[in-house]
């Protein structure tokens, strides 16, 4: 595709249900992040992956978030046992190659939402 | 702990006008700042960035100042146009361990440009 796809654009779920939001990045993009905005907040890093492997996962919140990342392409960001403060807009971004000098290009974001 | 400051949660300019957006940043390790832009529904695009070599950088109608003494940078948009009229976020990298792809996010200035 021609730019970074995320879906689903919106979920909602209820309380301790589990979800799995997905990333596509642009093709021959070897580092992909995960941010979460949260309301009235910036972006918060999550997680970053070089290839399939992820350096840096000190983001993550808890270890109920959980990702990984398959043939160097998609990316699955899996919550357990959902919580009302995980509902957030959670963004992907990929980039050619590692770094902030390297502009790393968005998606449009999950928004989550935990009734 | 905000890393990241933009202090001005909305601006609003005439068009035609400088519109002057504003970031202070507490980590005296980050060496390399960016904005994005982001319009509702949509992931954050890349706008312009500076290194901290640099005092001033400049594309087209966007100029972004870094003061490192002050630890302040700012976006200048000039002339302003309705179109800039999005959410502008603050961000940089940088900093011990090689984390250089990771970005600090401000929390983002509502800019709206009147016709």
């Amino acid at each position: 595709g021609a730019g970074v796809s995320q879906s689903p654009s919106n979920k909602v779920t209820e309380k301790g249900k589990d979800v799995e939001l997905r990333c596509d990045p642009i093709s021959g993009h070897t580092a992909l992040y995960w941010y979460r905005q949260s309301l009235g907040q910036g972006l918060e890093f999550l997680i970053y992956f070089q290839g399939n492997s992820a350096p840096d996962k000190s983001g993550l919140p808890s270890d109920r978030f959980s990702a990984e990342r398959t043939g160097g392409s998609v990316s699955t960001l899996t919550i357990q046992r959902t919580q009302q403060e995980d509902s957030a807009v959670y963004l992907c971004a990929s980039s050619l190659v590692p770094g902030a000098y390297t502009e790393a290009f968005f998606g449009q974001g999950t928004r989550l939402t935990v009734v | 702990d905000q890393q990241v400051k933009q202090n001005s949660p909305s601006l609003s300019v005439q068009e035609g006008r400088i519109s002057i957006l504003n970031c202070d940043y507490t980590n005296s390790m980050f060496d390399y700042f960016l904005w994005y832009k982001k319009y509702p529904a949509e992931g954050p695009t890349f706008l312009i960035s500076i290194s901290s070599i640099k005092d001033k950088n400049e594309d087209g109608r966007f100029t972004v100042f870094l003061n490192k003494s002050a630890k302040h940078l700012s976006l200048h948009i000039v002339p302003s146009q309705p179109g800039d009229s999005a959410v502008y976020f603050c961000a940089a990298s940088g900093g011990s361990g090689g984390s250089n792809y990771k970005l600090t996010f401000g929390k983002g200035t509502l800019l709206t440009v009147n016709p």
